[in-house]
């Protein structure tokens, strides 16, 4: 079975260009997730899909930052334009329901210069 | 709002020392907890969660609700344990994850 695969493995970028981040889940899971760990910090939960629908977006820091998962396959996560503060690794996860536990993707480190 | 703790950045033990990772959390709820463990260049994995109870590794770790804690334990520690342990908390009404700092453990042979 493959795993939940996240490309670009890294990417640098200068301020205020645009950068899109994506995420393919296991196949047959509906729940996807993006999680982001900022240099120091915490891993924070940005967003969480079922299938193509967003379930909970709380955690998306501001409007620069747009995820979809169109058809409920892979997502992207688009940053637009980029801040220097936008620098970390952001994790993509998937899971088949809501008892299962989280598989993680290898995260996109992100550098924002 | 629910928070999770891990006070100790850094920790180094020698190989067949008794390992200890603290965890404490703050929710006002009944919390699942979970420990993540990261090998170097690997990816974020589950390690174990409260409710299944049981020893991973030679890992195990106690909800203890009155002080509010999740510490990781191992009583002999191996060189293979060495990695960035995160203890996790998830809301039973919601699915997202609230994880604390890590822990960079560091096994010394």
């Amino acid at each position: 079975e493959a795993g939940v695969t996240q490309f670009p493995s890294h990417s640098v970028i200068e301020k205020g260009q645009t950068v899109t981040l994506r995420c393919d889940p296991i196949s047959g899971h509906d729940n996807l997730y993006w999680y982001r760990r900022v240099m120091g910090k915490e891993i924070k939960f940005l967003l969480h899909f079922v299938k193509e629908s967003k379930q909970d977006e709380s955690g998306m820091p501001n409007n620069r930052f747009l995820a979809e998962r169109t058809g409920g396959t892979y997502s992207t996560l688009k940053v637009q334009p980029a801040e220097l503060e936008d620098s970390g690794v952001y994790f993509c996860a998937s899971s088949q329901d809501l008892q299962s536990g989280y598989t993680f993707g290898s995260g996109t480190r992100l550098t924002v210069v | 709002a629910q928070r999770v703790t891990q006070p100790e950045k850094l920790l180094s033990v020698f190989k067949g020392a008794p390992v200890e990772l603290k965890c404490n959390y703050s929710y006002s709820g009944s919390p699942e907890l979970f420990w993540y463990v990261q090998y170097s260049r690997q990816r974020l994995q589950l390690l174990l969660r409260h409710i299944s109870r049981e020893s991973i590794k030679g890992f195990t770790a106690d909800l203890n609700k009155g002080e509010t804690s999740f510490h990781l334990k191992k009583p002999f520690a191996q060189e293979e344990d060495s990695a960035m342990y995160y203890c996790a908390l998830k809301d039973f009404g919601n699915e997202k994850l609230t994880f604390g700092t890590g822990t960079r453990l560091t096994i010394i042979p």
